[in-house]
Formats: C-alpha cells, sequence, structure tokens
C-alpha cells in the first residue's frame, strides 16, 4: 500500500514550456487534491476533485488544468510555464463522501520554471 | 483567502523540553487538523479533531479543538531530535465558496530540537 505517489519528483521548466505532473493514490479515495507549497507559506488549493469525472477550482487555479482520469490518478498540466509557478506541488486524496475527508498527501514535486 | 495565523513561526528547544503552538482565525472551522512536515516530504497527519472542546493525543502529542471553534492548540511533550520539522495546522470551515472540503493551511512552525 503506497498510500499517494507523484511524478516526476522534481523537474525544471523554461519558461512557455508545457508539463503534466501526475498522482495516483491506491486507498481508494473518491476525493483528490493539487496544492503548492511556497516558502513560508502554507499549502494552497489549486483544483480538486469529488470524484471521477468531476473538477473544481481551488484558491489559486490560474495557470492550470487538471484531469480526472479515473478513481486512482489526477494530473495536473501546465500549459505554458512561467516562473511564478515555481514552487512545490502537493497532491492529496480523502475518503469523502462517506468518510472523515482526512487529507493524505504525497511527497510532493519540486517544479523550478527559469 | 480565509487565513489561519499559526504561532510561534519557529522554536529552538533543547531536548526533553515540552513544546506549544497554536492556530487561531477570525471564522469558525468545524475541523481541525495537524501535520507534521519533514525536508522534503508532504505533510503527514498527525492529529484531527472534529469537535469543539475535543482533546486527542497521539503519544507524546496533544491537540486540542478550541471551544470557540475559532482556534487549536498542539502540544508536544518530552522533546527528542526525531520531532524536527514543520509542523502546521488545517481547518476546514462549514462552508467555503473555494471548495466544498478545502482545507486552509497555517504558514507553519518550523521546530528544531537541539541533542
Amino acid at each position: 500500500n503506497a498510500g499517494v505517489t507523484q511524478t516526476p519528483k522534481f523537474q525544471v521548466l523554461k519558461t512557455g514550456q508545457s508539463m503534466t505532473l501526475q498522482c495516483a493514490q491506491d486507498m481508494n479515495h473518491n476525493s483528490m487534491y493539487w496544492y503548492r507549497q511556497d516558502p513560508g507559506m502554507g499549502l494552497r488549493l489549486i483544483y480538486y476533485s469529488a470524484s471521477e469525472g468531476t473538477t473544481d477550482k481551488g484558491e489559486v487555479p490560474n495557470g492550470y488544468n487538471v484531469s480526472r482520469l479515473n478513481k486512482r490518478e489526477f494530473s495536473l498540466r501546465l500549459e505554458s510555464a512561467a516562473p511564478s509557478q515555481t514552487s512545490v506541488y502537493f497532491c492529496a486524496s480523502s475518503d469523502w463522501p462517506g468518510g472523515t475527508d482526512t487529507q493524505y498527501f504525497g511527497p510532493g514535486t519540486r517544479l523550478t520554471v527559469l | 483567502g480565509q487565513q489561519l495565523n499559526q504561532s510561534p513561526q519557529s522554536m529552538f528547544i533543547q531536548e526533553g523540553e515540552d513544546v506549544s503552538m497554536n492556530c487561531t482565525s477570525s471564522s469558525i472551522f468545524n475541523t481541525w487538523l495537524w501535520y507534521k512536515q519533514d525536508p522534503g516530504e508532504g505533510p503527514v497527519l498527525l492529529i484531527a479533531l472534529y469537535k469543539a472542546g475535543e482533546l486527542t493525543s497521539n503519544g507524546r502529542l496533544t491537540a486540542q479543538f478550541g471551544i470557540t471553534r475559532k482556534d487549536s492548540f498542539l502540544n508536544i511533550s518530552a522533546s527528542i531530535p526525531s520531532d524536527v520539522g514543520i509542523y502546521f495546522c488545517a481547518g476546514r470551515r462549514s462552508y467555503n465558496p473555494t471548495g466544498r472540503r478545502a482545507l486552509t493551511f497555517g504558514s507553519g512552525t518550523r521546530l528544531q530540537v537541539q541533542p
């Protein structure tokens, strides 16, 4: 039982390049989330998905798109990366609805945009 | 967006000392969570609180859900070197227009323990 896994662990992009961050969970959770963490700040929600096929914007969605591919996988795409998107990105999942909605986090992807 | 004020921002203590940190908000939350983040890792859940006044322990850690529902506290007793890391509080409001199940995070308390 790996919990929440993320790939890649590190990535360097040039401004304007695109990439997709991958996330998968093996806990059979319904809800999945993408956060970003900037130095000295808490995590901020980018997008979330309460079930397969549904996604909703969080606090800071601009510049990102997401896909809930199936119940296990939730990807985050940067279409045209900008230096302001340099951050650490965390995926999380929870067993809501039906459970306590406690969120469990992956190890993070460290993204640098030059 | 909704802010959680977490304090202190950092602590440097001697091994064996007790530690206290807290989070406060101007709004009511119906869930409080405490996470620990080790360097290069994602946050790991320590304690979850669901009722006002609730006091919950997890080993040497004890957390409380404030009776006003606007604050929460985390205490660590008899600290050890492996307690080093960043501790985050997170809260969920009854209603959050930016995401029904979204957590609001504090900015973290960085704990360093001197052996």
